[in-house]
């Protein structure tokens, strides 16, 4: 069954440096999120993507935030200058678009900010 | 707007005993409701999504979930617990069935116990 890669599956960084996180969504998925779920907390909604651009975000996604789809399989999310509160569990997910699909979830990337 | 919350952040069963993991939502457009769960280091996976055609839906691994507009309720049930069952389960609503946003509970974390 194919499935949405994430890596790192764990990263650990220091306060303002820059992190990318990565997803290799569902190959022919069209739609493409992040979510994140700072611990204890609800997965909260941060951007969705769609033909090359944003199709909406969150008020968590600041300008702190960006992604890309860089190479046509990737899927990145950029955080410019990590602060404390950033440390997180940050999901990905894909989908189709077919009325019968729903998201796929990828395991997700645990970052810590020290 | 559009919000769900999640009844009891912990439930404990023992195996073979009815699952009921609550599930209640706000909407002020037709809902779409889902249940996703969570196993340990695993991203989320789809139990079950309820999209109009039927109010009670029925998932994979036995559960089942009914829709019910008077109570705004979308209660999560299975009637006999298994061990593999423990995990932390999220209920999330969206505006569609699957490009839009998924809006989060703050989960409920199910143990089964011997």
């Amino acid at each position: 069954e194919p499935e949405v890669t994430q890596t790192p599956s764990h990263q650990v960084t220091q306060m303002g440096q820059e992190v990318i996180l990565r997803c290799v969504p569902i190959s022919n998925h069209l739609y493409f999120y992040w979510y994140r779920q700072i611990l204890g907390q609800k997965v909260e909604f941060l951007v969705s993507f769609y033909n090359n651009e944003i199709s909406e975000k969150s008020e968590i996604f600041d300008d702190q935030f960006s992604v890309e789809r860089p190479d046509g399989s990737n899927f990145t999310l950029k955080i410019r200058s990590t602060k404390l509160e950033d440390s997180a569990m940050y999901f990905c997910a894909s989908v189709g678009g077919a009325p019968q699909e729903t998201q796929y979830f990828g395991p997700g990337t645990r970052l810590l900010v020290l | 707007a559009q919000s769900v919350t999640q009844l009891g952040s912990h439930v404990s069963v023992s195996e073979g005993a009815l699952v009921l993991l609550r599930c209640n939502y706000s909407s002020s457009v037709p809902p779409y409701l889902f249940w996703y769960v969570q196993y340990p280091n695993q991203g989320l996976q789809l139990l079950l999504k309820y999209t109009s055609a039927a109010t009670l839906v029925k998932g994979i691994n036995g559960f089942e979930a009914e829709f019910k507009k008077s109570e705004t309720s979308f209660h999560l049930t299975k009637p006999s617990a298994h061990m593999s069952d423990a995990a932390e389960y999220f209920c999330a609503v969206s505006k569609s069935y699957n490009t839009d946003k998924l809006i989060f509970g703050t989960g409920t974390r199910l143990q089964v116990f011997p």
